[in-house]
């Protein structure tokens, strides 16, 4: 299989803990991007990187939320002193450089903060 | 702010009907959109993209553009029950992020 993965696909956490979160994009992909998703909601964007380089931030993503691509391959997304409203699943995708809109998603990381 | 509009349904169609899926984009300038199906529990799965003005047909969907009124649409024919599923409208900014909208619920009855 060649599409994208996430790992893990479920993590329970009390809150305060800190969280780490991986993505492996396809492989000729050079863009990531990272979206969460609340029940009822559809995704909402968090960041992106074009190979190794952090492109955009969302201005909803706080302080406490950092995400990495060292050399363009594998993303890491990670969450500090996690609370409640940190639950929701983490999805990222990827896409090629051409067309570059067209995004894949992988299968999701579902975050439960209790 | 850019704003993707769905109406959350339910909508429900019988089984062999055309189920028609609606959106609209507060952002003029957008140039390319995008249907996603997503089964509950799953991730959005892209089933559909359109960049021009008009129809796109790829098998029992047709995606339809009217940038004019900022309104795209998502016809599926011959309906079967496995298409019952959250379809998610999205919509590309300058940045290449998509703006999603919420989504609609439809539910085909065999």
């Amino acid at each position: 299989d060649t599409g994208v993965s996430q790992d893990p696909r479920h993590k329970i956490t009390k809150r305060g803990q800190n969280v780490t979160f991986r993505c492996d994009p396809i492989s000729e992909h050079n863009r990531l991007y990272w979206y969460r998703q609340t029940l009822g909601q559809g995704p909402e964007f968090l960041t992106y990187f074009q190979n190794e380089a952090q492109l955009e931030k969302s201005r909803l993503l706080s302080d406490r939320f950092s995400a990495e691509r060292p050399k363009g391959s594998f993303s890491t997304l990670e969450i500090q002193r996690t609370e409640q409203g940190d639950s929701a699943m983490y999805l990222c995708a990827s896409s090629p450089a051409s067309p570059a809109y067209e995004q894949y998603f992988g299968p999701g990381t579902r975050l439960t903060v209790t | 702010q850019k704003e993707v509009e769905q109406n959350s349904g339910p909508l429900s169609v019988p089984e062999g009907a055309i189920a028609s899926l609606n959106c609209t984009y507060s952002d003029r300038g957008s140039q390319s959109f995008f249907w996603y199906r997503q089964y509950s529990g799953k991730s959005p799965e892209l089933i559909m993209s359109i960049y021009s003005n008009g129809d796109k047909e790829d098998g029992r969907f047709t995606a339809q553009l009217n940038k004019a009124s900022q309104y795209v649409s998502l016809l599926i024919r011959d309906s079967q029950p496995s298409d019952s599923a959250t379809y998610l409208c999205a919509v590309g900014d300058s940045s290449y992020k998509l703006i999603f909208g919420s989504g609609t619920r439809l539910l085909v009855r065999p």
